[in-house]
């Protein structure tokens, strides 16, 4: 399987601050049509996950601008700038380029 | 609005059986492939497989092989998760999401112990 090694497990910041979380797999994330199945969750405190960034770097619906992604073949980076309160959670990648699909361990953001 | 009902929490006992359902509404059910994925504190998140809502066609996790068994009910519009030969390991929370990842249950829990 795909192993996601997912850093920082956590950190702290204030609002407004800016903060990167990265993403490191073991294998090349990108699939035979070309694409790379890379996707950003956050898991708000008592919710299910929700759907931040697919494809490495395509907001979801209804995210904000603040968040962006970067990365190709093994390595990404979900970026927040300007954090507010509600983007407090645990932060997740998954990989869905092969099966099984594969989650990072999860970047706990905390809110000073 | 598109949402996925599940069902409620379970309380069972090692080597019994339960079955999560998971209600799609406000879009065609056989749109999208139903994923299950398991939560629990130590293990973080784990994919368990996924459903062709049109085909009934399943692809599971290696792992998860034998445990789970998922079917679905088109007219119902529901998917279905079934675990058997509980153990305390099983204890989690289960997702029910879409294959995207932009429609999520609220999870289920279900609790192993005698």
């Amino acid at each position: 399987d795909v192993v996601m090694t997912q850093t920082p497990p956590s950190l702290s910041v204030a609002i407004g601050q800016s903060v990167s979380i990265s993403c490191k797999s073991s294998q090349s994330l990108v699939y035979s049509d070309g694409k790379t199945y890379l996707h950003w969750l956050l898991q708000s405190p008592g919710q299910s996950p929700k759907l931040l960034i697919y494809q490495v770097s395509n907001l979801g619906s209804g995210v904000p601008d603040r968040f962006s992604g970067t990365g190709s073949q093994k390595d990404f980076t979900l970026k927040i700038s300007r954090v507010e309160a509600e983007d407090l959670g645990v932060y997740y990648c998954v990989q869905a380029t092969h099966f099984p699909l594969t989650f990072g361990s999860g970047t706990k953001l905390e809110i000073k | 609005q598109v949402q996925l009902q599940q069902s409620g929490a379970e309380l069972a006992k090692p080597g019994s059986s339960v079955k999560i359902s998971c209600k799609a509404s406000g879009y065609t059910f056989t749109s999208y492939y139903i994923s299950w994925i398991k939560q629990t504190t130590g293990q973080g998140l784990e994919y368990i497989g996924y459903i062709n809502t049109g085909s009934g066609g399943t692809n599971y996790n290696e792992k998860f092989k034998g445990k789970a068994t998922l079917t679905v009910d088109k007219s119902s519009s529901t998917a279905f998760m079934q675990l058997s030969s509980l153990t305390p390991d099983d204890s989690a929370v289960y997702y029910c999401a879409n294959w995207y990842f932009d429609f999520w249950g609220p999870g289920t829990m279900v609790t192993v112990s005698s």
